[in-house]
């Protein structure tokens, strides 16, 4: 199955470290990018590949890959890190995106 | 950075078809893929369909045989057909730039988003 699965939501205090978890046989072949998405607003990539963040992102995204499961980390969580966060993969040339996981900073 | 604009009808009546056409505005479209993907209110994102700069399309296999999805590079502009729509389609469409890179293929320009509802 291609199916990306996260959990719904996720809070954090100010400050603190969260880590957002993806699953999905995919991942075993394909990395998974990251997207942070604000209520009205198009998604944003925050990492991709083994750990990559585009230019103007914060060092405070991190992501990690092992087996079936991808790994966004956010060290020190900032208020404006609030919002969804969609992981994505691919399966044979067909992308899938995951549930999304909503952030609440505290 | 590459701006990416969504344009076409707001609303669509049941049965009919969606047209939607991303201008690329800032960038060549060359050695990228192209996509579109939406989301229905209050739902995840779902990937509809890609076209690479030499015309490959690869399509959702759940919307396959609903979707059209053209490149017009002399234009910068690629576009989305969706036949026989219904509510269930009502949707944010975003297009999107993808950038092919093996296992490591991501999206890392998004249009602003146009919302499409389907409606008589």
């Amino acid at each position: 199955s291609s199916e990306l699965t996260q959990d719904p939501a996720v809070s954090v205090v100010l400050g603190q470290t969260i880590r957002i978890t993806c699953q999905g046989d995919s991942l075993r072949n394909h990395y998974a990018s990251w997207y942070q998405q604000k209520p009205g607003q198009a998604p944003l990539l925050v990492v991709y590949g083994k750990n990559n963040r585009p230019l103007g992102i914060p060092d405070r995204f991190s992501g990690s890959n092992s087996e079936n499961t991808a790994s966004l980390t956010i060290t020190g969580a900032q208020a404006e890190d609030e919002g969804d966060y969609h992981c994505n993969s691919r399966d044979s040339g067909v992308s899938v995106f995951g549930p999304g996981t909503t952030v609440t900073v505290l | 950075q590459v701006q990416l604009q969504e344009s076409g009808p707001r609303l669509v009546k049941p049965s009919e078809t969606l047209s939607l056409t991303c201008t690329v505005l800032g960038g060549s479209m060359t050695h990228y893929s192209w996509s579109w993907i939406r989301q229905p209110p209050g739902k995840r994102l779902e990937w509809i369909a890609s076209i690479s700069d030499t015309g490959i399309t690869n399509h959702n296999p759940s919307l396959r045989s609903r979707v059209t999805i053209s490149l017009d590079m002399s234009k910068n502009q690629f576009s989305l057909r969706l036949t026989s729509v219904t509510a269930a389609d009502t949707a944010v469409f975003y297009c999107a730039r993808e950038v092919p890179a093996g296992a490591k293929t991501y999206y890392n320009d998004w249009g602003q988003g146009t919302l499409v509802t389907v409606s008589s």
